[in-house]
């Protein structure tokens, strides 16, 4: 079946150092990938998505690619900022014309100390 | 533009009970999907509705129902509640076509005791 696994969290990182959260998928066919933010006390948000193969996704500095050959679409960020404290969800959309069901993975939270 | 409005925030049930949460999607959006967030399970897809039909299910059982109406809005109804329907719901509003770009409320905060 359709599934998404997350590096466990919590990750806690300095400000200015290099973030990489782990995403990998299982599916059939070809889905779409997402990264989905929530900050505290907010809703989800989308923060980046790719659609096919090698595809890269970016946003407020993150990056993610759609990489095929290793089911994975792990996020980047060069430098990371109090501000980007929040759980981080990698997603994939795995049924053509189903849009709004997401198989989220069990999310990743990143605190950043100053 | 209005986000996504989820109402009641917080609510508080007993065992038994049923419960009726309500989701007002941003002008536009005809889609609305409802997830269940736990700390155990995370992110759960409930249903997804578009243009007052259920488009697609998730694993959850019968207790667990939803409704949209024709300006788009959309309920979803739990019966009969267990302790473990304890959790966030989440509601999300997209447009037609663009698949998994969601746009989620704060959610409605359900405990049973």
């Amino acid at each position: 079946g359709n599934s998404v696994t997350q590096m466990e969290g919590p990750v806690t990182l300095s400000e200015e150092a290099f973030l990489t959260i782990n995403c990998t998928y299982t599916a059939t066919g070809y889905p779409s990938l997402f990264w989905y933010v929530q900050y505290p006390g907010e809703g989800l948000q989308l923060l980046l998505k790719a659609t096919k193969a090698d595809d890269k996704g970016s946003n407020k500095g993150f990056e993610a690619t759609y990489r095929k050959e290793t089911t994975s679409f792990h996020l980047e960020k060069g430098s990371v900022q109090v501000s980007d404290s929040a759980v981080y969800f990698c997603a994939l959309s795995p049924t053509e014309g189903s849009q709004g069901n997401l198989i989220f993975g069990k999310g990743t939270k990143l605190s950043v100390k100053p | 533009k209005a986000g996504v409005t989820q109402t009641p925030r917080y609510l508080i049930k007993t065992r038994g009970q049923q419960v009726t949460l309500s989701c007002s999607p941003i002008s536009g959006h005809r889609s609305v999907s409802w997830y269940q967030q736990t700390p155990g399970q995370g992110l759960q897809f409930l249903f997804e509705y578009f243009s007052e039909t259920q488009r697609n299910k998730g694993n959850f059982p019968g207790r667990f129902s939803g409704r949209q109406f024709s300006n788009s809005r959309s309920e979803m109804n739990v019966s009969t509640l267990e302790l473990g329907d304890s959790a966030l719901y989440l509601c999300a509003s997209s447009l037609q076509g663009v698949t998994g770009e969601l746009f989620f409320g704060e959610g409605s905060r359900l405990t049973v005791l």
